[in-house]
């Protein structure tokens, strides 16, 4: 069963405006949350993350928020550039417990900026 | 420059012939990963590594093999490649596998790998 769910493959948003990709959890052990940008031909590379202590933690054009409650993370790219084009992964872990420090990730989001 | 580096990038083999691509890392991380990218799927966890010696399975052990000898090298190993495991691999290392500020993990470059 998908511990983590990004249930839109793909989105497609006009340059300058705000591309908001979701990500839903299930396992309330969760306490770390990442989101990785991932270009074609190229490894994943880490873009921003949000402990479960916050609800938000932002980085320069790049804002996750996370709802705890509703087991609910959403990145907010503003604005967005042709440059952000790429597949977005939605990733979480957990700090105690079996497996911990593991990377459990979504099945990616593919964004199109379109100029 | 700080890096996790995959070898070969490509491959193409045929079934049952062993093979073994490696992945190194210069950062001095302790915990190193396995995945494979499938269309559809995203990223599955195969093998992963909390330090030398230290080894475990992840979602998608099936068929694969992992050893950590030294702290910068974790090679995945196939002992008899078989069609399914046609996919995109990727080797990924972090400082720490505990969670938190130092969970990042660094990606190498991939290597695709088709088994015929």
């Amino acid at each position: 069963d998908q511990q983590v769910k990004q249930n839109s493959p793909s989105l497609s948003v006009q340059e300058g405006r705000i591309s908001i990709l979701n990500c839903d959890y299930t396992n309330s052990m969760f306490d770390y949350f990442l989101w990785y940008k991932k270009y074609p031909a190229e490894g994943p590379t880490f873009l921003i993350s949000i402990s479960s202590i916050k609800d938000k933690n932002e980085d320069g054009r790049f804002t996750v928020f996370l709802n705890k409650s509703a087991k609910h993370l959403s990145l907010h790219i503003v604005p967005s550039q042709p440059g952000d084009s790429a597949v977005y992964f939605c990733a979480a872990s957990r700090t105690y417990g079996g497996s911990q420090g593991n990377l459990i990730f979504g099945k990616g989001t593919k964004l199109s900026v379109k100029p | 420059e700080a890096q996790v580096t995959q070898n070969p990038r490509y491959l193409i083999t045929v079934t049952g012939k062993k093979l073994t691509v490696t992945c190194s890392q210069n950062m001095n991380h302790e915990y190193m990963s396995w995945y494979r990218q499938d269309p559809g799927l995203g990223l599955r966890q195969i093998y992963y590594s909390m330090n030398v010696e230290v080894t475990d399975k992840g979602d998608v052990p099936e068929g694969y093999k992992v050893s950590r000898k030294e702290k910068r090298n974790f090679p995945l190993i196939l002992e008899s490649p078989s069609p399914n495991q046609t996919s995109l691999y990727f080797c990924a290392s972090s400082l720490s596998f505990l969670a938190g500020v130092s969970n990042e993990q660094f990606f190498g470059p991939g290597t695709r790998l088709t088994v015929l």
